[in-house]
This record gives structure tokens, sequence and C-alpha cells, in this order.
């Protein structure tokens, strides 16, 4: 057990609708990491904040933002979805906002139909 | 643009044996590499890493090479078991930069 809990952990919905996805860091960390990984691919990074600040910006598309709230949780919003954005999205937490180790949730499975 | 590279997506050995999992990069400003572990619906787990002021880090049956001059890293698992049987994923991270680059990943498969 990481200490990082996603929510929902399976999500089946339908094109051009919206979901949140939910993150609580590691008790004491203060940066959460959003990934993507689609069928057999790598891990796409998305987004990070640091204590509540966006502090870098990767492969995210518009339809998609972020947010991390005062208690640090995070939430990754998609909207406008598309059968491209079916994927595993997860949720990673560090201590701080440079080097060291990201401990990963178990992810949540997203499917658009 | 693949900064993080694995060009190897699967790896057979036998039990025993060592695997060598390689990774490439592209980005002269990563300092600091990583090496996740992930079996099947379950997130990554870290391994093992590494920081550019060293050429090896050992942890147990794992060894991390760092080779800056060919901006190419490899994780060493000796011996192999079955229980080692997972996707292993490389990840890089730069001074000034907050991101963590990860590799396409190699499935390692490990025959008893």
């Amino acid at each position: 057990d990481s200490g990082v809990t996603q929510t929902p952990k399976h999500l089946i919905t339908a094109t051009g609708q919206r979901v949140t996805l939910r993150c609580s860091p590691r008790s004491g960390d203060l940066s959460v990491y959003w990934y993507q990984q689609s069928l057999d691919q790598g891990l796409q990074f998305l987004i990070q904040y640091y204590n509540g600040e966006e502090r870098a910006k990767g492969n995210i598309l518009e339809r998609f933002s972020a947010q991390q709230f005062p208690d640090l949780h995070s939430e990754l919003n998609l909207s406008s979805l598309e059968l491209g954005d079916s994927a595993l999205y997860f949720c990673a937490s560090s201590v701080g906002g440079l080097a060291g180790e990201l401990f990963f949730g178990e992810g949540s499975r997203l499917t658009v139909l | 643009d693949q900064q993080v590279k694995q060009n190897s997506p699967s790896l057979s050995v036998q039990e025993g044996r060592i695997s060598i999992l390689n990774c490439d990069y592209t980005n002269s400003m990563f300092d600091y590499f990583l090496w996740y572990k992930k079996y099947p619906a379950e997130g990554p787990t870290f391994l093992i890493s590494i920081s550019s002021i060293k050429d090896k880090n050992e942890d147990g049956r794992f060894t991390v090479f760092l080779n800056k001059s060919a901006k190419h890293l490899s994780l060493h698992i000796v011996p192999s078991q079955p229980g080692d049987s997972a996707v292993y994923f490389c990840a890089a991270s730069g001074s000034g930069t907050y991101k963590y680059i990860f590799g396409t990943g190699t499935r390692l498969k490990v025959l008893a």
C-alpha cells in the first residue's frame, strides 16, 4: 500500500460526458502528479501540483483540468470525453517538488463508450 | 518527442539468471533517474534510483548503472526470480524541472 488513494477505481461513461477523478496523497506529501497510461503505452505526464500551486504541465489536453485543494487532495477533471480518452489515470505524490521518489496510487480506469 | 526510451518491449529470462533492462534518454539536463516496477491492476512501485553524480547504485538484487556520456542506464536483477515478472519503467527528471518523464516500459518474464 503506497498510501496514495485514488477514486473511483473504475469508471464507464459515454462520449461527450465529464468525469472527475480524485486523489489523496500520502500523509505529509505536498506534491501531486497526474499521469495517463493508454493501452500498452508508457506513463504520459499530465500535470503536477505542489502545495496547491501548479508547478509543471505536460501533454494535458485543454479539455482536461486539475486542481489541488488546501487539504492537498487533487482532482482531475476530464470533459467532452472522446473514445481515445479511455486509459488508466494514475496519481502520484512526493514530499517535495523536485527529485525524490514518487508514490503511485492504484489508478482509475476510465472507459469511454 | 520521446525523451526517455526503452527499446525492448519485452524480455524473457530463466530463473536464477541475470535480467538486464535498458533505458536511453536524450535530454542532457536529466540528472535523476528512477526505476519502477508495475504488476497488472496495480500502480507502479519504486525500485531504485540514481543521481547523476554516481554511476552505480545497488540495493539487494537490484543494481542500476548510469553512463552519462552515452545517456544510457540499465537495471540489473541478479538472480532473477519468477516474482520479478512485471513491467519495468525507467523515469528521468532534471534540475529545474518538476516533471518525471517515463519510458514506455519493458515487460520482464522470468521463467521457472
